[in-house]
């Protein structure tokens, strides 16, 4: 069935350090790839997207690239800020939405 | 635009009693989702409704949960009796359509309701 497999956390990162939060997937046929976002005390956010392979999704600086040949969909964040701390949840969706478990990213000045 | 609407906030019962949450999707949208989110854990699809037609209920715990979109608008989950595990944040969703020509639409979330059994 389908899955996905998200790094775990929490991350702390100094502010304007480089992110990188691994996600892989496994789905039936060609999934569309999703990255949504959780701010403290608010709902999930669509952060970015990407709907076939090689499209690069971006959006407030993040950025994933579609990988279909790696089955990835890892998102990038050149310089993190202090507002960037949230859990980011990476969710392929093929027949239904598949959310990975969420990772913790603490940006500290 | 308003977004998706849910109530309660919060809600504190006892194992065994009955709890409804509810759910206003944003308007145009014919899809809506039930997710629940356990602390620690991604969000876990319940059921989807496509207008008022179940779409997929594959993780629905039939025999304590239910869920109904009647007029293809709002819907309701409910918990009957409760068990201490459904304690979780429980998520609606709704999206234009499920899937569309260039991939999925995207989902909007409401605010969702935390439920505490204790």
């Amino acid at each position: 069935g389908d899955s996905v497999t998200q790094m775990e956390g929490p991350v702390t990162l100094s502010e304007e350090a480089f992110l990188t939060i691994n996600c892989t997937y496994t789905a039936t046929g060609y999934p569309s790839l999703f990255w949504y976002v959780q701010y403290p005390g608010e709902g999930l956010q669509l952060l970015l997207k990407a709907t076939k392979a090689d499209d690069k999704g971006s959006n407030k600086g993040f950025e994933a690239t579609y990988r279909k040949e790696t089955t990835s969909f890892h998102l990038e964040k050149g310089s993190v800020q202090v507002s960037d701390s949230a859990v980011y949840f990476c969710a392929p969706r093929g027949n239904q939405f598949y959310f990975g478990t969420g990772t913790s990213l603490t940006v500290i000045p | 635009e308003a977004g998706v609407a849910q109530s309660p906030r919060y809600k504190i019962i006892e194992k065994r009693q009955s709890v409804a949450f509810w759910c206003n999707p944003i308007s145009g949208h014919a899809t809506l989702y039930w997710y629940q989110q356990i602390l620690g854990q991604g969000p876990k699809l319940l059921i989807q409704f496509q207008n008022n037609g179940v779409v997929d209920d594959s993780q629905l715990p039939k025999d304590r949960f239910s869920a109904e979109r009647l007029k293809g608008v709002d819907s309701t989950l409910k918990i009957q009796p409760a068990k201490l595990e459904d304690s979780a944040v429980y998520l609606c969703a709704s999206s234009l359509l499920a899937r569309g020509r260039f991939g999925s639409y995207e989902q909007y979330f409401g605010p969702g309701t935390r439920l505490t059994v204790t």
